[in-house]
């Protein structure tokens, strides 16, 4: 079975210090697809990135960048110069992809608070 | 445009009743998802709709829950006999008919208590 593990469930940081998630996964499957989405206050799951299993370059956006490492099936989210703004619990999630549909495996989120 | 829309946003009901709950896609998204969010908890998958017809309901907990989707558009999910249990925050993802594995949208979810 698909899963995966979000091992902090809490952290804390003051405002500018860079910050990682850290994301773990199992499946047995050879295609796949990790995903990071943002749960803020409000309650919406905003999403972040897809990553597919062949493709194992890092990447950034803005302040945000991944490590996909397959070796280590880990997918871990790096915030840099932190703001409070991203204060938000963070889900990683798989997808696993059964008769067309696409189900989300989520893991049990980190909660991350920017302190100013 | 609009997103996915839930309601009612919270929803406070008494052990034993039945309750409805509703999701309104994004336009044109032919997939459509429900999961459960239990407090502390990731979402987890619920059902799958490609179309009018439930392709996946694996996810479903027991026979009191059931969820329609009768004109391919607008979702209902039904949960009869309410128990404390099912308590937890419902939310529901639409995506796009597109080759490959394709983000979900996700609603602002319906918050669901039982007393």
């Amino acid at each position: 079975a698909q899963k995966v593990t979000q091992a902090q469930t809490e952290i804390s940081v003051v405002e500018k210090e860079d910050v990682t998630l850290d994301c773990v996964y199992e499946t047995r499957d050879t295609t796949y697809y990790l995903f990071w989405y943002k749960q803020p206050p409000s309650g919406e799951l905003v999403f972040l990135i897809r990553r597919n299993s062949f493709d194992e370059q890092n990447e950034i956006s803005g302040r945000y960048s991944w490590n996909f490492q397959k070796s280590t099936s880990s997918f871990n989210f790096t915030i840099t110069a932190s703001q409070v703004v991203d204060s938000a619990v963070y889900f990683c999630a798989l997808s696993e992809v059964i008769q067309g549909a696409q189900k989300l495996v989520f893991g049990q989120g980190t909660r991350l608070t920017i302190n100013p | 445009g609009a997103g996915v829309s839930q309601t009612p946003s919270n929803k406070v009901t008494e052990k034993g009743k039945y309750v409805e709950l509703r999701c309104d896609p994004i336009s044109g998204h032919t997939a459509l998802y429900w999961y459960r969010q239990s407090l502390g908890q990731g979402p987890e998958f619920l059902i799958y709709f490609q179309g009018t017809g439930a392709a996946d309901d694996s996810g479903l907990p027991n026979d009191r829950f059931f969820a329609v989707r009768p004109e391919g558009s607008v979702s209902t999910l039904k949960i009869q006999r309410t128990e404390r249990g099912d308590s937890a925050m419902y939310l529901c993802a639409s995506s796009p008919q597109r080759s490959g594995v394709n983000e979900q949208f996700f609603g602002p979810g319906t918050r669901l208590t039982v007393l």
